[in-house]
């Protein structure tokens, strides 16, 4: 696509539910990340994928948090048993995966559970 | 721990005024990004700086890149309104590939007629 598409862009949930955010990266983009970003910081790294490998989940939170591309493409973001601090934005970016190349992020996901 | 710092993280400034943005970053890293966010929205790529010495220019905005000192700048030249907006420096973490970047927390610079 265009650019970095994300859904929904607003999820209110209850604590104790599970939500899932999608990504929907640019087309020839191999890799893909997610970003955690709070109100008034900047983003900070959940995970990322190259296709459909994911070499470093090492920023997730906890173990509720977990992250899928199985086609390499499209991913998802779940977080199983919501919290109240799980409240923020998910930004997705992509990037062609090389060195020193830009990310492109997508307009995020804005989580508030209640 | 990789840790970046922007300094300041608010600034108030004139139009027509100059000023610059420190960005310090505690690894070696010949790499770093400057990304600009509006009020509600994504973040936009500004600059990638990809090696010690490294200028860019765009408008009124110039980074510049310090490897040895571990430091970036952001300078604006003659600001004006439409360049208020929150300014966000990255470095790639440690690993050395296109493994995700560690921002700053931002400087949130408002510009004023």
């Amino acid at each position: 696509g265009a650019g970095v598409s994300q859904s929904p862009r607003y999820k209110v949930t209850k604590r104790g539910q599970d939500v899932t955010l999608r990504c929907d990266p640019i087309s020839s983009h191999a890799t893909l990340y997610w970003y955690q970003q709070a109100l008034g910081q900047g983003p900070e790294f959940l995970t990322y994928f190259n296709y459909e490998a994911q070499p470093d989940k090492s920023g997730l939170p906890s173990d509720r948090f977990s992250a899928e591309r199985p086609e390499g493409s499209i991913s998802t973001l779940t977080i199983q048993r919501t919290e109240q601090r799980d409240s923020a934005m998910y930004r997705c970016a992509s990037s062609s995966g090389l060195a020193g190349e830009t990310q492109y992020f997508g307009p995020g996901t804005r989580l508030l559970v209640l | 721990e990789l840790k970046v710092e922007q300094n300041p993280l608010f600034l108030s400034m004139q139009e027509g005024k100059n000023y610059t943005i420190y960005c310090n970053y505690s690894t070696t890293s010949d790499r770093l990004y400057w990304y600009r966010q509006d009020p509600g929205k994504s973040l936009e790529s500004l600059f990638v700086l990809l090696s010690n010495g490294a200028v860019k220019q765009e408008g009124r905005l110039m980074a510049s890149l310090d490897t040895k000192a571990r430091l970036s700048t952001l300078h604006i030249t003659a600001a004006v309104h439409d360049l208020s907006a929150t300014y966000f420096c990255a470095v790639d973490r440690p690993g050395g590939g296109a493994d995700g970047l560690t921002f700053g927390k931002g400087t949130h610079l408002i510009i004023q007629p």
